[in-house]
């Protein structure tokens, strides 16, 4: 049973520049969460997918947009980057079918590195 | 805002050691607390859980947790630690509102540093 994975694993852009983080949930799983975890803090939600649809969003500007494929996929785009969006990029899924409390299963990360 | 708060951010035990790690939150409502585990360069891992019923709840690798809704805290405790337990701990909070997903509230996180 696959967990959640991401890719790249690593990356390293310069400000002004855009990237794409990617993330495949769990088996069985339809909703994609993703987070920022600055270095010595705890993860803060960005947004959340379901449906192809953002669901919920956290205290972040627009440069900061996702997307959700019909096989549940999720991509977290980032535009004109900043110095602070150094950061390890979280990509949580659970399931909205499953029905009661959900828990979120994370990925290893992407680490993105702003230059 | 709601918020969480892990009061110790590094503690360093000796092998065979208790632990306690603290989390507090704040919110008047219906929560789900939640502990994750980030070992050194691994993903967050669940640790435990708690969604309703017995506020003592346990969970893997002989850690349990208690939740007093009074005192708006969910520690985490450990009777005997290990080195393999050197790691960092976070505390997580959702509201349980009309949807059932819904967003993780961190704690800045504690770092737990086991002597052998």
């Amino acid at each position: 049973d696959a967990g959640v994975t991401q890719s790249p694993t690593h990356l390293i852009k310069t400000r002004g520049q855009q990237v794409t983080l990617r993330c495949s949930p769990k088996s069985g799983h339809d909703t994609v969460s993703w987070y920022q975890q600055a270095l010595g803090q705890g993860p803060q939600f960005i947004f959340q997918y379901y449906e192809e649809e953002e669901r919920q969003r956290g205290n972040f500007p627009d440069r900061f947009s996702g997307h959700q494929f019909p096989n549940y996929s999720s991509e977290l785009n980032v535009n004109a980057l900043l110095l602070g969006d150094s950061a390890l990029y979280l990509c949580a899924s659970t399931s909205q079918l499953a029905g009661g409390p959900d828990t979120q299963y994370f990925g290893p990360g992407t680490r993105l590195t702003v230059l | 805002a709601q918020s969480v708060s892990q009061h110790n951010h590094h503690v360093i035990l000796s092998e065979a050691a208790s632990l306690e790690l603290g989390c507090n939150y704040s919110y008047g409502g219906t929560v789900n607390l939640f502990w994750y585990v980030q070992y050194p360069g691994q993903h967050l891992q669940l640790l435990l859980k708690y969604f309703s019923g017995d506020p003592l709840v346990k969970g893997i690798k002989g850690f349990e947790a208690e939740f007093i809704k009074s005192k708006f805290s969910f520690n985490l405790r450990k009777p005997s630690v290990q080195w393999s337990d050197t790691a960092e701990y976070f505390c997580a909070v959702k509201n349980h509102g009309s949807s059932n997903t819904g967003k993780l509230i961190f704690g800045q996180g504690t770092t737990l540093q086991v002597k052998p």
